[in-house]
């Protein structure tokens, strides 16, 4: 069973549509990101949470939210969607006590279009 | 906005051949120094943290260098395979914060 889970693994919507992608991870990590993926551009981080009352904005957080329901889940909301928010979305964990220095760990990602 | 680079940004080498790519960072405040393996159609996974100066880390036919001092990490793969074919990720962390990726530097092998 996987680690780190995300649904859905792919969505086509609309623009201005509302749309939650969920992430959900058992290795009972402390920290928790979502990137977004476009091509030629590598990860971006969009927001982090590294506990469950701590979140953080990252480098591109415009038109996102988020909620860290619980240590284990964390959700990525775009409030009204737009066609450049088309992209390949990674959440990962890290684990604060491992020693491993923020060792990310992958969900196998959700494929995101708006049209 | 921290900036991490990495070259070059694609490569194509042929079986057997040795090949290696760079990753620069700032030098302040440094933490941990990733290297990630990212696979066509699957998730980034770790390759190496790295967190000394002079840090010399090694998975078979992959190693990787780290100079804190002068801000860049060198990864060299010894005699390409096929199935070395990814995307190499590195990141950057300071103490504190969340990891900066770069870019990423894309190598085809070809038999």
């Amino acid at each position: 069973d996987a680690d780190v889970t995300q649904t859905p693994r792919n969505r086509i919507t609309k623009t201005g549509k509302r749309i939650m992608l969920e992430c959900s991870q058992t290795k009972g990590h402390d920290r928790m990101y979502w990137y977004r993926q476009d091509p030629g551009l590598g990860l971006r981080l969009i927001y982090y949470s590294f506990d469950v009352k701590d979140i953080n904005k990252g480098e591109i957080s415009d038109g996102y939210s988020v909620s860290r329901q619980a240590q284990a889940k964390f959700s990525l909301s775009l409030e009204s969607a737009i066609p450049n928010q088309t992209a390949l979305y990674f959440c990962a964990t890290s684990d604060r006590t491992s020693g491993n220095h923020n060792e990310q760990f992958f969900g196998p990602g959700t494929r995101l279009t708006v049209l | 906005i921290l900036n991490v680079e990495q070259s070059p940004q694609s490569l194509h080498v042929q079986e057997g051949d040795s090949t290696n790519f760079t990753c620069s960072f700032p030098s302040s405040n440094f933490y941990a120094l990733h290297w990630y393996r990212w696979e066509t159609a699957k998730s980034p996974e770790a390759l190496f943290v790295m967190t000394l100066n002079g840090d010399e880390k090694k998975k078979g036919r992959i190693s990787a260098t780290l100079n804190t001092k002068e801000g860049y990490s060198y990864l060299y793969i010894k005699g390409s395979q096929p199935e070395d074919s990814a995307t190499y990720l590195c990141a950057f962390n300071q103490a504190g914060t969340a990891l900066i990726f770069g870019k990423g530097t894309t190598l085809s092998v070809s038999s």
